[in-house]
């Protein structure tokens, strides 16, 4: 499972409020994912990381911002929870030294927004 | 960039019969091709993936896939299914010097008995 938590794994919140996701990974990989996961959707990417501070945009960025300050926690916030963003959040890391090649993913987080 | 489409968005099969998910994906040079599955309420497990070499891949619990270059797909197959392939399927695509996977909207696969 490539050691990868997620922590809370359920979470409740109202509209407004500020939410952090936290990703930990065990074994000092380069690269790490935020996905969020919606029916017909498939998975979709909101941020990545590849590096300690080194964070890039994915295709649904807006309304979050990542952190990384350690190779192992790489940081989800919703800065204002909406309705919108009640999801499956999931974590990768990519193995093997390079971003192309397969990511294992977290067990993820499931969030509703009320 | 690279993109994926899986055309099926349910399929139903009985177990012990064979199975065909369709991935076709868009990318001007060599992809690198993965098929992932999710269990209900589970994260994703990576079943196979296409690199190079070899089109026809196999993969973890009986699967295999085949990367047909001139057709854009990577079809993922399991020649007898069991109950517990019961599952999301998920295509996704790669391109070296990215550091993004793109994922397909996925395959729910109903065994049925």
């Amino acid at each position: 499972d490539a050691g990868i938590t997620q922590s809370p794994r359920h979470k409740v919140t109202e509209t407004g409020t500020p939410v952090t996701l936290r990703c930990h990974q065990t074994e000092n990989h380069r690269y790490m994912y935020w996905y969020r996961q919606d029916p017909g959707h498939g998975l979709r990417l909101i941020h990545y990381s590849y590096g300690v501070k080194d964070t890039d945009k994915g295709e649904v960025s807006d309304g979050y911002s990542v952190s990384r300050s350690k190779t192992e926690d790489f940081l989800l916030t919703l800065e204002s929870a909406t309705s919108s963003q009640t999801s499956v959040y999931f974590c990768a890391i990519s193995v093997g030294g390079a971003p192309y090649n397969e990511q294992f993913f977290g067990p993820g987080t499931r969030l509703t927004v009320l | 960039a690279q993109s994926v489409t899986q055309p099926d968005i349910h399929i139903t099969v009985s177990e012990g019969a064979s199975l065909e998910l369709r991935c076709n994906y868009s990318y001007g040079a060599t992809p690198y091709l993965f098929w992932y599955v999710q269990s209900p309420g589970q994260g994703l497990q990576l079943l196979l993936k296409y690199f190079s070499g070899d089109t026809l891949v196999q993969g973890i619990k009986g699967f295999e896939a085949e990367f047909k270059r001139s057709q854009s797909s990577f079809n993922l197959r399991k020649p007898s299914v069991h109950w517990s392939d019961a599952a999301e399927y998920f295509c996704a695509v790669g391109a070296q010097n990215d550091y993004k996977l793109s994922f397909g909207a996925g395959t729910t696969v109903t065994v049925r008995a």
